[in-house]
């Protein structure tokens, strides 16, 4: 059974401050990462995507990939109110062009 | 922009009603996918689809048919509803450019 786990908070961030979110999955053949972020009784939106090894800023989201190790994490800079979510991760299974597995989610909290 | 969208946002139903929930993409998708999500459960895959008339079980199909008649619309089918298929239900469709799946709105089903 492929797995993808989140710690599922929640995780109170003061405004401002630096959210970080940690995934791990264990389908070692994954080449395809991202992260979603889902408002409460909303549907997910994608935010971020990851193929390689390393850090992938868009604004104030860095995305870091350590395959050889087997998670992905997520930078929130500067975190506003609007930031408070659910950020689910998710990871391209093998060879099943387009099927994900998803994480259960962390929930954020950014406090003013 | 991708666009997905699903045909109702609230549905209310009784126990042993047979339930359509019906999904529909503007994009030539090949790949569509339906997941309810559950507290604490996060995304489960219930069916997905590769083209027209051609169906995979995902995950939960138990309970659960799907039609893809056309290629714009996926349907999910709960042929005799139970008050445990209460749920939030999402429908998906897989950008090959973005290599990413994309939700539509999701329908809250009430099986009473």
């Amino acid at each position: 059974q492929k797995e993808v786990e989140q710690n599922s908070g929640p995780l109170s961030v003061p405004e401002g401050a630096i959210a970080s979110l940690n995934c791990t999955y264990s389908d070692r053949g994954s080449q395809s990462f991202f992260w979603y972020r889902q408002y409460s009784g909303k549907s997910p939106e994608l935010i971020m995507f990851i193929y390689s090894n390393g850090d992938k800023e868009d604004g104030r989201f860095t995305a870091q990939l350590n395959k050889a190790s087997q998670y992905v994490s997520l930078l929130i800079r500067d975190s506003q109110p609007s930031d408070s979510a659910t950020y689910l991760c998710a990871v391209e299974e093998t060879d099943s062009w387009g099927k994900l597995q998803f994480g259960a989610g962390t929930q954020v909290v950014v406090t003013p | 922009d991708v666009k997905v969208t699903q045909s109702s946002r609230y549905l209310v139903k009784r126990t042993g009603e047979k339930v359509f929930l019906e999904c529909v993409q503007d994009m030539d998708h090949e790949n569509m996918f339906w997941y309810r999500q559950d507290p604490g459960l996060g995304l489960r895959l219930i069916y997905f689809s590769y083209d027209v008339k051609m169906k995979e079980k995902g995950d939960i199909p138990e309970g659960y048919s799907v039609s893809r008649e056309k290629k714009e619309r996926f349907s999910l089918i709960l042929e005799s509803a139970s008050t445990n298929q209460t749920s939030m239900y999402l429908c998906a469709s897989f950008d090959p450019r973005q290599e990413t799946q994309y939700f539509g709105p999701g329908t809250r089903l009430l099986v009473l």
